[in-house]
């Protein structure tokens, strides 16, 4: 399996309070991707980055920011959570020298009140 | 602009009978298409890749798909189902870099005894 974990893997928070999701590898993957997955819409991507201090907006980036300051981190942010946000996280990882192919992580369930 | 359809959100077929979940995509170049597959509560795991080399890929688990850019298709298929089959699939098509992708809703299969 690819080295890819995810922190934290279960969240319950407050509406209105920031959120911090960590995805980490160890596999030197130049891509890397957060997903939100909810019921009937499949994965729909939020932020993904293309190198160190690289990123850029997916299709539903509203309301989230990313980082990455080195290689083997991604963090996505949640600056004030809404109910909206409640959603299971997936971060991803690829090299686009195999045209594609994509490694998960375990996913964060995350819960806003 | 690229996107994906699976055609049926529900598939239920009997233990030992043939399986097929249908994707369409809509690309104005040769994409990578992939299919991944999401037991309960877990994270998704890559069943098969199709990345302009056959246009007949096989999987893991026994499963395969056809690329068919005549019909824009990228079915899913397996010739005898297990209990343990019973799982969401999604379809994914990639963008023209190979560093972005495109879900589609995903298919739930059912595998009665």
């Amino acid at each position: 399996d690819a080295g890819i974990t995810q922190s934290p893997r279960h969240k319950v928070t407050e509406t209105g309070t920031p959120v911090t999701l960590r995805c980490h590898q160890t596999e030197n993957h130049r891509y890397m991707y957060w997903y939100r997955q909810d019921p009937g819409h499949g994965l729909r991507l939020i932020h993904y980055s293309y190198g160190v201090k690289d990123t850029d907006k997916g299709e539903v980036s509203d309301g989230y920011s990313v980082s990455r300051s080195k290689t083997e981190d991604f963090l996505l942010t949640l600056e004030s959570a809404t109910s909206s946000q409640t959603s299971v996280y997936f971060c991803a990882i690829s090299e686009s020298t195999d045209r594609g192919e994509q490694f998960f992580g375990p996913g964060t369930r995350l819960t806003v009140l | 602009a690229q996107s994906v359809t699976q055609l049926d959100s529900h598939v239920s077929v009997s233990e030992g009978t043939p399986v097929l979940l249908r994707c369409n995509y809509s690309s104005s170049y040769s994409p990578s298409l992939f299919w991944y597959v999401q037991h309960p509560n877990k994270g998704l795991q890559l069943l098969l890749k199709y990345t302009s080399a056959a246009t007949l890929v096989k999987g893991i688990n026994g499963f395969e798909a056809e690329f068919k850019k005549s019909e824009t298709s990228f079915h899913l298929t397996k010739p005898s189902a297990h209990m343990s089959d019973a799982a969401e699939y999604f379809c994914v098509v990639s963008d023209r870099n190979f560093n972005k992708f495109y879900f589609g809703s995903g298919t739930k299969l059912n595998v009665k005894p």
